[in-house]
Parts: C-alpha cells; sequence; structure tokens
C-alpha cells in the first residue's frame, strides 16, 4: 500500500512551458486534492474532486487544470508556466467517510525559470 | 471570511520540555480541528484531531486542547525529543471534504 505518490520529484521549466504532474493513490479515496506551498506559508487549495469524473476550484486555481478520469489519478496541468508558480505541490487524497485526516503525498518541488 | 491562523511563526524549546503550539481559528461551525506535522522535504501528516464537541483529547505525547469560546486550539506535545522538529499545522474542517489550513508554526528542539 504506497499511499499517495507523486511524480517528479523536481523539475525545472521555463517560462511558457507545460507540463503535467502526477498524482495516484491507491487507497480508493474518493476525495482528492492539489495545494500548492510556497516558502514559509501554509498551504493554498488549487483545485480538488469529489469523485472520479468531479472536479472544482479551489482556493487559487488560475493557471492550472485538473482531470479525474479515474478514482485512482489525479493530474494537475500547467499550461504556459510563470515565475509565480514556483512551488511545491502537493497531491492529497482522504476517505469521503473521515472528515479528519488528508493523506499526502510527498511533493513536486517546482521551479520556473 | 473562514481563516485558522497561527499566533508564533517560531517556536523554540528545549529538548525534554514541553511544547505548546497555539492557533486561532474563526468558523464555529467546523467539525473537526486537525494538526498535522510537516517534517523537511515532506508531505502533512496527521497528529491528532478533535471534533468540535470535545474539549481535549490525548495521544501519545500529544494533547490538543480546543477553547470554543475563544475559538483557540493548541498542541501540546510532552518531553520534546529531537525528532518533534518540524512544522505544525493546524486545520479545520467545514464540511466534508473542505479542509482549511493555517501558515505552520516551525518548532526548533535544542539538544
Amino acid at each position: 500500500n504506497a499511499g499517495v505518490t507523486q511524480t517528479p520529484k523536481f523539475r525545472i521549466l521555463k517560462i511558457g512551458q507545460s507540463m503535467t504532474l502526477q498524482c495516484t493513490q491507491d487507497m480508493n479515496h474518493n476525495y482528492m486534492y492539489w495545494y500548492r506551498q510556497d516558502p514559509g506559508m501554509g498551504l493554498k487549495l488549487i483545485y480538488y474532486s469529489v469523485g472520479a469524473g468531479i472536479t472544482d476550484k479551489g482556493e487559487v486555481p488560475n493557471g492550472y487544470n485538473v482531470s479525474r478520469s479515474t478514482t485512482e489519478d489525479f493530474p494537475l496541468r500547467l499550461e504556459l508556466a510563470a515565475p509565480s508558480q514556483t512551488s511545491v505541490y502537493f497531491c492529497a487524497a482522504q476517505d469521503q467517510r473521515q472528515k479528519n485526516e488528508q493523506f499526502f503525498g510527498p511533493g513536486t518541488r517546482l521551479t520556473v525559470l | 471570511g473562514e481563516s485558522v491562523g497561527l499566533h508564533l511563526p517560531t517556536l523554540s524549546v528545549q529538548e525534554g520540555d514541553n511544547s505548546i503550539i497555539n492557533c486561532a481559528y474563526s468558523n464555529s461551525a467546523s467539525d473537526y480541528f486537525i494538526w498535522y506535522k510537516q517534517e523537511s522535504g515532506k508531505g502533512p501528516q496527521f497528529i491528532i484531531d478533535i471534533r468540535s464537541n470535545m474539549d481535549k483529547r490525548q495521544g501519545q505525547r500529544v494533547t490538543v486542547l480546543l477553547n470554543k469560546t475563544v475559538k483557540h486550539l493548541s498542541l501540546q506535545i510532552a518531553a520534546t525529543q529531537p525528532g518533534d522538529s518540524a512544522v505544525y499545522f493546524c486545520a479545520e474542517n467545514t464540511g466534508g471534504f473542505k479542509t482549511i489550513f493555517g501558515a505552520g508554526t516551525r518548532l526548533f528542539v535544542k539538544a
């Protein structure tokens, strides 16, 4: 049981490039989330999904897109990378029956130059 | 609007002492209040939670206190160890899928 896995661990992008951050969970949890964490700051919600085929915007969705074709996968897409998107990105999953615990992946550190 | 905030950005304690990390919240309707620990280079990890109808909950070396009158949450760590050095986030669950995280407190443990 690997929990939540994220790839890649690190990535450097040039301004205007695009990429997809991968997130997979093997816990069969319906709820999944993408957060970004800027240095010395807390977590900001980018997008979330309450189940396959359903996604919604969080606090800071601009510049990102997501899809949820399966319960397991929740990729995050950056279409035109900007320096403001330099951050650490965390994916998380939560059992819809539990309100108290999200399981986080190890994060992807993204730098946009 | 909703917010979960922390009183102190950093806390430094001597190994063996007790640590107290504080948090203020604003949403009286939250069901759960949760503490997460984030070690360097890792994702946050659940430590302990407390339901809104409780005042105190104890775990292994950790205690969470909830004061609904002043909307205050605290995490107490007994006999703090070097392995407790991390950033601690308080969070509140406002219903089902929505959890709001605070800014975090960095705990330094001095040997």
